[in-house]
């Protein structure tokens, strides 16, 4: 199995451009999260999803930030316009709810930089 | 509310033992151990559940406090490759999988 995929893996942009993230979670799994790390504010999730939709938002910073998921095998990020405050490492993680307490696999991660 | 974890730092020689604890302020239903090595993602390491079910690696022992609404994970005869940041993540509602991150501990272990 490849594990999750992210892409890209590294981005630099400058503020106020357009900045997508994607994700192709483990086949099979049906839940999906994304994280955002820091060193000031540690690894935090900003959304989930189950069965491609999303469960909670509740970390999404503001609307600059979007996230979708079309379809099991593919879920994207937005952040428009970018800030040089969103500069972190972006992880995209994936769980199968198959039972209760369920580990979540990580992908390599997407690190941000705007300018 | 973020759990906080304890120590922030540890380093430690080859062969000996570390504890790393995670307190909430928020009954939990389960805590996740992961381990994050420098420049990569975390890695999952174990998950205690209320009621006592555990599931993870068979060398990293855990113990979970429901009571106390703490976490303590257990490394003993640490190996090089036991080095990088510990996170404890923790879920407060059977059937949502929102995982709160700790503060993170990180160990380093020296020959």
């Amino acid at each position: 199995d490849a594990g999750v995929i992210q892409s890209p893996r590294h981005e630099v942009t400058e503020m106020g451009q357009e900045v997508t993230l994607r994700c192709k979670p483990i086949s099979g799994h049906n839940s999906l999260f994304w994280y955002r790390q820091t060193m000031m504010r540690g690894l935090e999730l900003l959304i989930y999803f189950n069965n491609n939709v999303p469960i909670d938002d509740s970390g999404m910073p503001e609307d600059r930030f979007s996230a979708k998921m079309p379809n099991a095998s593919f879920s994207t990020l937005k952040i428009q316009p970018s800030e040089p405050r969103d500069s972190a490492v972006y992880f995209c993680a994936s769980s199968s709810l198959a039972g209760v307490g369920n580990e979540q696999f990580f992908g390599p991660g997407t690190r941000l930089t705007v300018l | 509310q973020q759990p906080v974890q304890s120590p922030q730092a540890v380093i430690l020689r080859e062969g000996e033992d570390a504890v790393i604890n995670c307190s909430s302020s928020k009954a939990l239903y389960s805590v996740h151990w992961y381990r994050q090595k420098h420049g990569e993602a975390p890695v999952f390491l174990m998950i205690l559940l209320k009621g006592g079910e555990q599931k993870g690696h068979e060398k990293i022992s855990a113990s979970f406090n429901e009571k106390k609404q703490q976490s303590s994970l257990y490394l003993t005869a640490s190996q090089l490759s036991y080095s990088g940041t510990y996170f404890c993540g923790t879920e407060y509602d059977f059937g949502n999988e929102k995982l709160t991150f700790g503060t993170g501990t990180r160990l380093t272990i020296i020959p």
